[in-house]
């Protein structure tokens, strides 16, 4: 099952913050985030891991609520180049390790001057 | 290094037509995979694999076909072209281990008429 990202849409001016939220009805081993612009490949954003262990870039931050399957992606003092649409991926807590990731169905970030 | 490069970029076939679409990556990970992505719906997972001989069934799998003989290439076939699956799909290669980013390849526009 897809995860669940909200909004759907937002509309931000430079300079001011936003949250992404993304929720599981599963039980999660990790989520991963990705932005993408128009007409461009998907970008590496975040890892977030079972246990608290975290990868990605030192300006973005994320967290994630395990017992609630959550995880929310935090956009401070956003630029124009963070405009994009955001996908969640999530890989569920089989304890094999699956390498499996559904992705949700994206927030589309548009920052103006 | 090229990272991970797809070919074509775009292409158009006919109903029950077959083709291959093709995926290749120089920095030696073990683990690739193919997405599809379609408006609205984010990208799924078509097939994935963790190493040279070893492929397995992502979450929509059905009418496409995938072989890793070598750890650099990862094709995927689509055995008899149907409208459904014209999408843009997209490979995507990582690290195996504890989960890492995956890298995605520019992607290739499929239409089938």
């Amino acid at each position: 099952q897809q995860p669940v990202q909200s909004p759907q849409a937002v509309i931000l001016r430079e300079g001011e913050d936003a949250v992404i939220n993304c929720s599981s009805s599963k039980a999660l081993y990790s989520v991963h985030w990705y932005r993408q612009k128009h007409g461009e490949a998907p970008v590496f954003l975040m890892i977030l891991l079972k246990g608290g262990e975290q990868k990605g870039h030192d300006k973005i931050s994320a967290s994630f609520n395990e017992k609630k399957q959550q995880s929310s992606l935090y956009l401070t003092a956003s630029q124009l180049s963070y405009s994009g649409t955001y996908f969640c991926g999530t890989e569920p807590d089989s304890g094999a390790g699956s390498y499996q990731l559904t992705f949700g169905k994206g927030t589309k970030l548009s920052v103006i001057p | 290094n090229a990272g991970v490069t797809q070919t074509p970029k775009f292409q158009v076939l006919k109903t029950g037509q077959s083709m291959t679409l093709q995926c290749a990556q120089d920095m030696n990970h073990e683990y690739m995979s193919w997405y599809r992505q379609d408006p609205g719906m984010g990208l799924r997972l078509i097939h994935y694999s963790v190493g040279a001989g070893i492929t397995d069934q992502g979450e929509v799998p059905n009418g496409y076909n995938v072989s890793r003989s070598t750890t650099e290439d990862f094709p995927l076939r689509l055995l008899s072209a149907a409208p459904s699956q014209t999408s843009v799909y997209f490979c995507a290669s990582g690290r195996r281990g504890p989960r890492n980013e995956q890298f995605f390849g520019p992607g290739t526009r499929l239409t089938v008429l």
